[in-house]
């Protein structure tokens, strides 16, 4: 089955624009998980969306923001882009049960340049 | 903070094994062990979990000491491809308890495999 889909993978930014991200996860997942990997901070979760609802959100400003749809697939925005906003953001889906033990399979990531 | 602590890099002769530690100390009684490993610019990849027994699958297998403070991924047979960093998990915390789509990630492991 198809894996996850990030679209776009690569885009070029000005400071102060916004931009959008979207995630289609595999098909029969509900859980959604976004992460943005820099080089200085590694990898660091942004939040995770379950059945429409964000479910856990991690220590971002509030200029990131996301949500999911009820077909499950997800999007997040950044608004008032900064350099340090550069990064690749990862979306990771899973089936999202609580309480389950499984994995996420993450998709190939949208790279983001801010100039 | 990430609950794991692992060697910054490792060297491994290609065909050998290839024997990542990771300690734990702090993990709960009921937290799982998670590995990934995430090949140079693309996502991270599951590899294997567990929680008290030592694990198998098609990629690899995991040792966990039975006071469950540490464990050791083994690749067995490693492959140039193999080359990646490899990242010890214990899920964080959340709303919902160890929310699976929260996964903190440390630096993580440079494994290098050498013809």
């Amino acid at each position: 089955k198809a894996g996850v889909t990030q679209t776009p993978r690569y885009l070029i930014k000005t400071r102060g624009q916004q931009v959008t991200l979207s995630c289609s996860p595999i098909s029969g997942h509900r859980s959604v998980s976004w992460y943005q990997q820099t080089p200085g901070q590694g990898l660091q979760f942004l939040f995770e969306y379950f059945s429409e609802t964000q479910r856990n959100k991690g220590n971002f400003p509030g200029r990131f923001s996301g949500r999911q749809f009820s077909n499950s697939r997800s999007e997040m925005n950044v608004s008032t882009l900064e350099l340090g906003d550069s990064a690749l953001y990862l979306c990771a889906s899973s089936l999202g049960a609580s309480g389950a033990t499984g994995e996420l399979f993450f998709g190939e990531g949208s790279r983001l340049t801010v100039l | 903070d990430a609950k794991t602590t692992q060697p910054t890099s490792m060297d491994c002769a290609e065909g050998r094994a290839a024997n990542l530690p990771c300690n734990h100390s702090t993990i709960s009684g009921n937290e799982y062990v998670y590995w990934y490993r995430q090949i140079h610019s693309q996502g991270p990849q599951y590899i294997i979990h567990g929680l008290k027994n030592n694990e198998t699958n098609e990629m690899a297998s995991l040792i966990i000491t039975e006071d469950r403070k540490s464990s050791t991924l083994i690749l067995p047979h490693a492959t140039l491809r193999d080359t990646a960093v490899y990242y010890c998990i214990v899920p964080g915390g959340g709303s919902y308890g160890g929310s699976q789509g929260n996964l903190i990630f440390g630096k993580g492991t440079k494994l290098s495999v050498k013809p």
